[in-house]
């Protein structure tokens, strides 16, 4: 099966630095990455995705990584505004037929922002 | 744009009681997948209904049931619940044609189990 997992469950960052949330998968069969941002008492919000024959991705002030050698990704966050605080998880899909692909969630990070 | 509706937004039952919650999904989405979110843990996926088939099945305890309706809106049935029920649950949908399936989530619904 997949496991998805993230390294560090709390970050703080200062207001305008730029944050790096990593996360690690174990099944090299998967082929699609979202990250989600989850605000407190809301549901997961789709942040940035990334496929698994690209190893970078783009959008307005967040960048995925994907290394798939080691099976990593990573989100950046740059110049990070107080609106940024939220728990980030990394969820994984794996191939399967149209209807059926289910999304299995890694440990979430808690980013707060420093103002 | 629409989004994703679940009803009720928060919901208290005591034991043994049973719960139902309601998903309306994005409009011509023709998925629905359902996930339960412990305090301070990741989603975990329940289950999920394609074209009001069941389509996958995760963690769902067997005291829980759920169905799609032909307008594509689904209901988790939830019998003999215990306090480890309490938790937020999230409906997501997506349409199995688009390039990506992504899934976009509701607000979740609260439940307390007392």
């Amino acid at each position: 099966g997949e496991s998805v997992g993230l390294h560090l469950p709390t970050l703080s960052v200062q207001e305008g630095d730029n944050s790096i949330i990593n996360c690690a998968y174990s099944n090299s069969a998967s082929d699609y990455f979202i990250w989600y941002k989850q605000e407190s008492g809301k549901g997961p919000q789709f942040i940035i995705d990334i496929r698994s024959n690209m190893d970078k991705r783009q959008g307005q002030r967040v960048t995925v990584l994907l290394n798939k050698t080691v099976k990593h990704l990573s989100l950046q966050i740059a110049a990070t505004q107080p609106g940024d605080s939220a728990v980030y998880f990394c969820a994984g899909y794996l191939p399967a037929n149209f209807g059926n692909e289910k999304l299995t969630f890694g440990t979430g990070t808690r980013l707060t922002i420093i103002p | 744009a629409a989004g994703v509706i679940q009803s009720p937004r928060h919901l208290i039952k005591e034991k043994r009681e049973t719960a139902t919650l309601k998903c309306y999904p994005i409009p011509r989405h023709d998925t629905v997948y359902w996930y339960q979110q412990g305090p301070g843990q990741d989603p975990q996926f329940l289950i999920s209904f394609y074209e009001k088939m069941q389509s996958d099945k995760g963690s769902i305890p067997d005291r829980f049931s759920a169905q799609q309706f032909s307008d594509y809106h689904s209901e988790l049935n939830m019998s003999s619940l215990e306090l480890g029920d309490s938790a937020l649950y999230f409906c997501a949908s997506s349409f199995s044609l688009s390039p990506t399936n992504e899934q976009f989530f509701g607000p979740g619904t609260r439940l307390t189990v007392l």
